[in-house]
């Protein structure tokens, strides 16, 4: 039984770039989360799709987008890369939210280091 | 407000003993879920226990167990008989807040750093 995978496991970008992230949601999940976890900080909710739609957003920029596509799995892109963009970013793939309240089960997250 | 509080930036444990993380919460919802989970330095985020806001009954998973205090809004988590292997960061974080489409965020804490002394 597959797990959420990530890609790339890490990626070094400059400023003003932009960047793609991809994630795969574990086998029978439908919904996935991106989250960005700054160094010694705890996880911030970037996002949620399901059924390929952006259902929910945390305090982020326009700057973050995301898509979904019809086998579930992700991506996560960022435009005009900042310094502060530095981060782990982590995806998260649970079951539709109203079908009781499932854990979101991580993958190992990609680590973004912008120069 | 900060929705998560971990007042605990780091804690040690000697090997076999038992140790509490805190967590505090402040939400305005009757409907709200309360996680756990473990990173070790490799980064990965592995889900420990859940606790919903209307179960009567602490949670409870192996060695982990949650202490449950809803009028204080608490959601300590507990760590009997530790091992050198439990060293990590642990994160308390809760789902709540559903939106008109019923989508729920979860909001982490910035966690407490483990160390299992031998």
């Amino acid at each position: 039984d597959a797990g959420v995978t990530q890609s790339p496991t890490h990626l070094i970008k400059t400023r003003g770039q932009q960047v793609t992230l991809r994630c795969s949601p574990k086998s029978g999940h439908d919904t996935v989360s991106w989250y960005q976890q700054a160094l010694g900080q705890g996880p911030q909710f970037i996002f949620q799709y399901y059924e390929e739609e952006e259902r929910q957003r945390g305090n982020f920029p326009d700057r973050f987008s995301g898509h979904q596509f019809p086998n579930y799995s992700s991506e996560l892109n960022v435009n005009a890369l900042l310094l502060g963009d530095s981060a782990l970013y982590l995806c998260a793939s649970s079951l539709f939210p109203g079908t009781g309240d499932q854990p979101q089960h991580f993958g190992d997250g990609t680590r973004l280091s912008i120069l | 407000a900060q929705k998560i509080t971990q007042t605990q930036p780091g804690m040690f444990v000697q090997e076999k003993e038992a140790v509490t993380l805190d967590c505090t919460y402040d939400t305005s919802d009757q409907s709200y879920g309360l996680f756990w989970y473990k990173q070790p330095s490799s980064g990965e985020m592995i889900f420990l226990i859940y606790q919903g806001s209307y179960d009567e009954q602490n949670a409870t998973e192996g060695r982990y167990s949650l202490n449950f205090q809803k009028a204080r809004k608490s959601a300590n988590l507990v760590i009997s008989a530790s091992q050198l292997g439990d060293s990590a960061m642990y994160f308390c974080a809760m789902r709540e807040g559903r939106n008109s489409g019923g989508y729920q965020k979860v909001t982490f804490g910035i966690g407490t750093k483990l160390q299992v002394i031998p």
